[in-house]
């Protein structure tokens, strides 16, 4: 079974500044999918950005960008310029590239609270 | 267009009680999941359909909690009988075709469970 770890239960970042949450994965497979979620105090599960193992290039999405490290097993969300809003629990996910048993859903980690110093 | 959606928001219900929770599925998207969040033991898959038909259970927990789909658009999450140690937000999400959209699942608002 996939594993998703998530080593750091709270980060604090300055407003403006860079943060960098880490996420460790476990698996035996070669295609999946990885994603981080942002869940703000309203508990919505937001999608914030995906990768898909078999690109090279880091996913970004505006201020969100990763750094996916296949052979390690890394997959870490960057989020520079910090602002308030950004503040909420990360998660980083697993999808299985397989179809049907239990692949179809999504491994959760224990997420990262982040903390938006003004 | 509408995300998914889920009702009851909030539900506080006595120990015993039948709790029913709804869902309404992304219109087009094949898959649906049931998922649950508690402090201890995080997000869990509960169930998930593919074509209205489920298709892993494995993360239900008791046979106390049923689910099911009765149409591409519309699924229920029941607890009968209803205990405190279910109290958690249930968390319905749903998931176009697997090859559209980069198999992005999309969640709903959550219904907050309060078992007393």
């Amino acid at each position: 079974a996939q594993t998703v770890t998530q080593s750091q239960p709270e980060m604090s970042v300055q407003e403006a500044e860079t943060v960098t949450l880490s996420c460790t994965y476990d698996t035996s497979e070669s295609d999946y999918y990885l994603f981080w979620y942002k869940q703000p105090p309203s508990r919505q599960m937001i999608l914030v950005i995906r990768q898909e193992a078999y690109k090279q290039q880091n996913a970004t999405e505006n201020r969100f960008s990763v750094n996916f490290q296949k052979a390690a097993k890394s997959f870490s969300l960057k989020i520079s310029d910090s602002q308030l809003g950004d503040a909420a629990m990360y998660f980083c996910a697993y999808r299985s590239g397989r179809s049907g048993g239990g692949a179809d859903g999504l491994t959760f980690g224990k997420g990262t609270h982040l903390i938006i110093q003004p | 267009d509408a995300g998914v959606i889920q009702s009851p928001r909030h539900e506080v219900t006595e120990m015993g009680q039948e709790v029913t929770l709804r869902c309404k599925p992304i219109s087009g998207h094949n898959s649906l999941f049931w998922y649950r969040q508690t402090m201890m033991r995080g997000l869990e898959l509960l169930i998930y359909f593919n074509n209205n038909v489920p298709i892993d259970d494995s993360g239900m927990p008791e046979d106390r909690f049923s689910a099911k789909m009765p149409n591409a658009s519309f699924s229920t999450l029941k607890i009968q009988p209803s205990e405190p140690r279910d109290s958690a937000v249930y968390f319905c999400a749903s998931r176009p075709g697997r090859m559209v959209s980069g198999n992005t699942i999309y969640f709903g608002e959550g219904s907050w469970l309060t078992v007393v």
